[in-house]
């Protein structure tokens, strides 16, 4: 089973419009961190925000936030206000805590793109 | 540094030949991820250090991969008897902190070419 399932590999938006971004997750452990990355075309990998399983309110970063329903084991992106600056491949990662917290997991990620 | 530092960022070679990577992480970051990232594609985990502990190996898809981390700073990753498919771009990410809350920074990345 993938830990991390992204299963928009493309999006639209307009620009100061707001998107979401889909992230589900699979875990059997209580203990465990979500992060979202940007990649631009440049390809550097950017760190936006970051979930900890035991938080208690979801996590904002100026115009990101992360909608985190853990029942449902999603944590989706939420950009507000598009900017055409926020073209770029995002990825959803999680870690775990199994095997001491090593490995950070990735999705397949969203390919968003703002248009005017 | 300020950030992680990869070299080279370039690197095209013959199959069959060896390659090394290097990333320098940032000064501090006891934790050092390599990642691969084909075209297109998520990354796939390759091998983790943290301080002097045991690396985490388990994503390296062959016994070609091996990477060191030498004075828990500077790693390279060496992949012996390179092979068209091992064409991708190679990033490197280091950490602050143990455990599930510590975000990776990421290098520009070493985009191997195998002709």
């Amino acid at each position: 089973a993938q830990k991390i399932t992204q299963t928009q590999p493309g999006m639209f938006v307009q620009e100061k419009e707001a998107v979401t971004l889909d992230c589900t997750y699979d875990t059997s452990d209580p203990s465990y961190g979500l992060f979202w990355y940007k990649q631009p075309s440049s390809g550097e990998m950017i760190f936006l925000i970051y979930q900890g399983s035991y938080d208690q309110q979801n996590a904002t970063e100026g115009r990101y936030s992360l909608n985190f329903q853990k029942a449902r084991k999603s944590a989706n992106l939420v950009i507000s206000a598009s900017q055409l600056g926020d073209s770029a491949m995002y990825f959803c990662a999680m870690r775990e805590i199994t095997g001491g917290g090593n490995k950070l997991t990735f999705g397949t990620g969203t390919q968003l793109k703002v248009e005017l | 540094g300020a950030g992680v530092s990869q070299s080279p960022s370039n690197k095209v070679t013959e199959k069959g030949k060896d390659v090394e990577l290097r990333c320098d992480p940032i000064s501090g970051h006891t934790a050092l991820y390599w990642y691969r990232q084909s075209l297109g594609q998520g990354l796939e985990f390759l091998i983790y250090f943290q301080g002097n502990s045991a690396p985490d190996k388990s994503g390296l898809p062959s016994d070609r991969f091996s990477a060191e981390r030498t004075g828990g700073s500077v790693s390279t990753l060496t992949i012996q008897r390179t092979q068209q498919e091992d064409s991708a771009v190679y990033l490197c990410a280091s950490s602050l902190r143990r455990g599930w809350g510590a975000e990776a920074f990421f290098g520009q990345g070493t985009r191997l070419t195998v002709v």
